[in-house]
């Protein structure tokens, strides 16, 4: 079992709806969680942390967090086409200092 | 406040050569990561390091590769010999000392082509 996994996508939303991503981790110990949006030959760039169980608003953007089952999730509220690229859920795995990577999940908002 | 600097942001070398990647953490942060990322592909991590010591290598290949973080300048990524497989994007981000819960953030990378 992987690590930090993510559905690849690509996900499709049209504009204006709420995108949803998932991101599921194997560690139950884990104590730190991150979504990083990176556009395409970009790096990679902090957008929300949480960890704490619940919910972590900031703008169009929450973070949700189940600790019991292993999952966090990124909701993007009013999505736009601007918000089209690749999100990456991060994961400091137990007690490890170092995020470990999903492989990202493809977001496409279209007009 | 300056962000994570990386340097050179592009990097072409011949098969053979040596790659030598910088990184400069942000101002406050003591630790540093590497990380590769091949196209469409994850960010794969490499190597963690804490000033003049290297906490985590799991992730970079035993042969070729080293990595440093002297006491002063930036943190140094090298590749020796370098082959067609080493092209990719080698991203450095750094977060703040602590115990506690802390954010990592990224520099722009380092793109390297073999040829």
């Amino acid at each position: 079992q992987k690590e930090v996994e993510q559905n690849s996508g690509p996900l499709s939303v049209p504009e204006g709806a709420i995108a949803s991503l998932n991101c599921t981790y194997s560690d139950r110990g884990s104590q730190s969680f991150f979504w990083y949006r990176q556009y395409s030959g970009k790096s990679p760039e902090l957008i929300m942390f949480i960890y704490s169980n619940g919910d972590k608003e900031d703008g169009r953007f929450t973070a949700q967090l189940n600790k019991a089952s292993q999952y966090v999730s990124l909701l993007i509220r009013d999505s736009q086409p601007s918000d089209s690229a690749t999100y990456l859920c991060a994961v400091r795995i137990g007690g490890s200092y170092i995020p470990t990577f999903g492989r990202g999940t493809s977001l496409i908002v279209h007009p | 406040n300056a962000g994570v600097m990386q340097n050179p942001r592009h990097l072409v070398r011949r098969r053979g050569q040596e790659a030598r990647l910088r990184c400069s953490p942000m101002k406050g942060h003591s630790h540093v990561y590497w990380y590769r990322q091949l196209p469409e592909e994850g960010l794969k991590f490499m190597v963690y390091l804490q000033k003049e010591n290297i906490i985590d290598e799991s992730g970079m290949p035993k042969e070729r590769f080293s990595a440093e973080f002297p006491k002063e300048g930036p943190s140094i990524l090298r590749i020796q010999q370098v082959v067609r497989g080493d092209s990719a994007a080698y991203f450095c981000a750094s977060s703040p000392p602590g115990e506690g819960n802390t954010e990592a953030f990224f520099g722009q990378g380092t793109r390297l082509t073999v040829v």
